[in-house]
């Protein structure tokens, strides 16, 4: 199992960045991926999730971003993307993306080394 | 939300030593389905992201040495490490698994003495 996040960078206050995670060793399509951050020295936040449950195609957010940030999936290209608009010096972090195990609960098996963005004013 | 805070922010252990985490939650983590509490461990160390140690509050995950255990009180959640050595040296978060949005404990830093 390998995730691999790929188009951090430097960017503006309130610009735009994409960020792609490139998945193998499952198929996306059998998982929720979540995406978490990481602000230098600090903490771990969620950013959001997206899978389905059911016939439902899911996408939930954190507080924090949601109406700016918008999570993807193309199962195809078995890949994971995280839109991120009106970006705020706060944003600044290492973005990870991570697998949700199979099953009840949200517990995370398995992360990529994150790509790191920079926000600056 | 559901909050997790945990204790000591920092906390400084000889070699061989036991190390004790701290980890309570502002509401039950007990999830209906299995009637276990959703709690899980993930240990970080420098440079390189989080990694699974303990799900469902107790469950070892496959690979993690058994100088690791992770215990529950209520709404209180404990992570153990009995014998100290260099390679623990990380930061530990707990995260509560129960539903979104998720939440992780403020971390609890792990130093050698």
């Amino acid at each position: 199992v390998q995730l691999v996040e790929s188009g951090g960078g430097l960017v503006q206050s309130g610009g735009s960045l994409t960020l792609s995670c490139g998945v193998s060793g499952f198929r996306i399509g059998d998982h929720y991926v979540d995406w978490v951050r990481q602000a230098p020295g600090e903490g771990l936040e969620w950013v959001g999730r997206v899978g389905v449950t059911g016939k439902n195609y899911i996408t939930e957010y954190g507080a924090s971003v949601r109406g700016r940030f918008t999570i993807s999936r193309d199962v195809s290209r078995n890949s994971v993307y995280l839109q991120m608009t009106s970006l705020k010096t706060g944003d600044t972090a290492v973005y990870f993306c991570v697998r949700e195990v199979f099953g009840i609960g949200v517990t995370y098996d398995s992360w990529g080394q994150g790509a790191p963005v920079t926000v600056s004013s | 939300d559901i909050v997790l805070t945990q204790s000591p922010d920092s906390l400084t252990v000889s070699l061989g030593e036991r190390a004790t985490v701290n980890c309570r939650s502002s509401q039950s983590l007990l999830y209906s389905i299995n009637n276990k509490n959703c709690l899980n461990w993930y240990q970080q160390r420098p440079g390189l992201p989080p990694k699974l140690l303990i799900s469902w509050a107790s469950t070892r995950e496959s690979g993690v040495p058994d100088r690791f255990s992770g215990s529950e009180s209520g709404t209180d959640f404990t992570l153990t490490i009995s014998s100290m050595e260099a390679e623990d040296v990380a930061v530990y978060y707990c995260q509560q698994c129960l539903g979104t949005p998720i939440t992780f404990g403020q971390g609890t830093r792990l130093e050698i003495k």
